[in-house]
């Protein structure tokens, strides 16, 4: 079965300052990675995906995620964050249900704050 | 260009009541899932369905949880018998053929 990790609860960074949010996963097969943010009481927003090609992909709002086979990881990233940036962050891969269908197993999300 | 629509955004109900959550997908998507956030975890998987099709519902529970998404109208995700534990926001997505899912505002469920 596929999973996702992300190591860090929480992560605080200072306005204008670059951000990573980490992300490690397993899954069998090729990876199909996604980022998503959600604000308070809201639904999750799609930020960016990694389907096939290059490993820096770039997303909306700013964001990018550095895709490393090797490392099985897929780190969100930011050169300058914004205060506006703070929320919930979180990481996903696509997998088999083991039911006839492939969806998405998340993480247990990031909480980033960013400081002004 | 309305995107995923889901309501009610939020809805109290008494334990051993029914709750119905609709859920109306993007213009053009034929797909849809419903997923569950508990207080302070990710959000699960429950149920992918298309039009009059229950695909997989292996992240639903077995009993008092069902779904559909009918030939008109919107998908409902109906909960009988509430208990406290149902207390959390239910997510509906919906997607092309493609490989991206987009999510509603959320249906937060209480049950008092």
């Amino acid at each position: 079965a596929q999973s996702v990790a992300q190591p860090e609860d929480q992560v605080k960074v200072a306005e204008g300052n670059p951000l990573t949010v980490k992300c490690t996963y397993s899954v069998s097969g090729n990876p199909y990675l996604f980022w998503y943010v959600q604000y308070p009481n809201r639904g999750l927003q799609f930020l960016l995906k990694y389907i096939t090609g290059d490993n820096l992909v770039k997303g909306s709002y700013g964001f990018e995620a550095e895709f490393n086979k090797s490392q099985t990881s897929f780190h969100l990233k930011k050169p300058s964050a914004l205060v506006s940036d703070s929320a919930l962050y979180f990481c996903a891969v696509r997998g088999y249900s083991g039911a006839g269908s492939y969806q998405l197993t998340f993480g247990k999300g990031t909480k980033l704050s960013v400081i002004p | 260009n309305a995107g995923v629509m889901q309501n009610p955004r939020h809805l109290v109900r008494r334990r051993g009541q029914e709750a119905r959550l609709r859920c109306s997908p993007m213009k053009g998507h034929s797909h849809v899932y419903w997923y569950r956030q508990l207080p302070e975890e990710g959000l699960k998987f429950m149920v992918y369905l298309q039009k009059e099709n229950i695909i997989d519902e292996s992240g639903m529970p077995k009993e008092r949880f069902s779904a559909e998404f009918p030939k008109e109208g919107p998908s409902i995700l109906r909960i009988q018998q509430v208990v406290r534990g149902d207390s959390a926001a239910y997510f509906c997505a919906s997607s092309d053929s493609g490989n991206t899912i987009y999510f509603g505002e959320g249906s937060w469920l209480t049950v008092v």
